[in-house]
C-alpha cells in the first residue's frame, strides 16, 4: 500500500530532551516536507526537500533539523525541545510538487508532540 | 515570507446553501492547492490550479485561480452535511523558493442537516 508513515504517533517529553520523529514514504517521491499544525494557524512548513541531499527552510525552521540521506526517509530532529514546540506534526511527500499533474502531497497520519 | 489570508475562518450553514471560501495574497504563486482535512487525519488534496484565471470543477465544488495567480476561491453549491470539514488552501512558491508551501489558516465548515 502506498503510504507515508510517521513514528511515533504520540509523544510526551520534557524540555531539552533530544527527539527524532521519523518519516518514510514508499512511493519513490522526490519531494518531502514537514509541517506543524496549531489551532487558528493552519499548517506551517518547517523544512522541505526537493530531492536527496537537498533541504531548504520553510517558514518556521527554528529549533528543528532535518536530513535527507535516502529518498524514502526524512526525519525531523528536535535537538532541545521547548514547550512552544508542542504541536501536531505532519510529514508529506509528492512526486513533483511544482508540476501541474504530479504535485499531490500525500500526508502521514500525524505525530502529536507534547513538550513539558 | 509569503502570506496567504484565508476567509472566513468559520462557516456554519444549513444543508442546501451555497458558500465561498477565499484565499488572498500579495504574492504570486506558481500554483495553488486546496485540501480538505478530517479530524485526526492528514489533509487530502482536492485540486491544484496552475494557470491564472483557471477554473476547475469537482462535482459541486468550483475552484478558481485569480488572473494574477495571487488569489483563489472555493465555491460549494448546495452544501451537504458530508462537506463538513476543514478546508485549507496552499500556495506553491516559484523562483528561488521553488517547493516552498504557504498554507492559509483554514476554514472550518459545518453543514447542518
Amino acid at each position: 500500500e502506498a503510504q507515508v508513515t510517521q513514528n511515533p504517533r504520540y509523544l510526551i517529553t520534557v524540555t531539552g530532551k533530544k527527539l527524532t520523529v521519523t518519516c518514510s514514504q514508499n512511493m519513490n517521491h522526490e519531494y518531502m516536507s514537514w509541517y506543524r499544525q496549531d489551532p487558528g494557524l493552519g499548517l506551517r512548513q518547517i523544512y522541505y526537500s526537493m530531492n536527496v541531499e537537498v533541504t531548504d527552510k520553510g517558514d518556521v525552521p527554528e529549533g528543528y533539523k532535518v536530513s535527507r540521506k535516502e529518498k524514502r526517509n526524512f526525519p525531523l530532529i528536535l535537538e532541545s525541545p521547548s514547550p512552544n514546540q508542542t504541536s501536531l506534526y505532519f510529514c508529506a511527500s509528492s512526486l513533483s510538487i511544482g508540476t501541474a499533474y504530479y504535485n499531490e502531497q500525500f500526508f502521514g497520519p500525524g505525530t502529536r508532540l507534547t513538550v513539558l | 515570507t509569503q502570506l496567504l489570508e484565508q476567509s472566513p475562518q468559520f462557516l456554519s450553514i444549513q444543508e442546501g446553501e451555497n458558500l465561498t471560501v477565499y484565499c488572498n495574497s500579495s504574492s504570486v504563486f506558481s500554483s495553488l492547492q486546496w485540501y480538505r482535512q478530517e479530524p485526526g487525519e492528514g489533509p487530502v488534496l482536492l485540486v491544484t490550479v496552475v494557470t491564472g484565471g483557471e477554473v476547475k470543477k469537482l462535482k459541486r465544488l468550483t475552484f478558481q485561480f485569480g488572473d494574477a495567480r495571487k488569489d483563489s476561491s472555493l465555491h460549494i453549491t448546495a452544501a451537504q452535511p458530508g462537506d463538513t470539514g476543514l478546508y485549507l488552501c496552499a500556495g506553491v512558491a516559484g523562483g528561488t523558493s521553488y517547493g516552498k508551501l504557504t498554507f492559509g489558516q483554514g476554514t472550518i465548515l459545518t453543514v447542518h442537516p
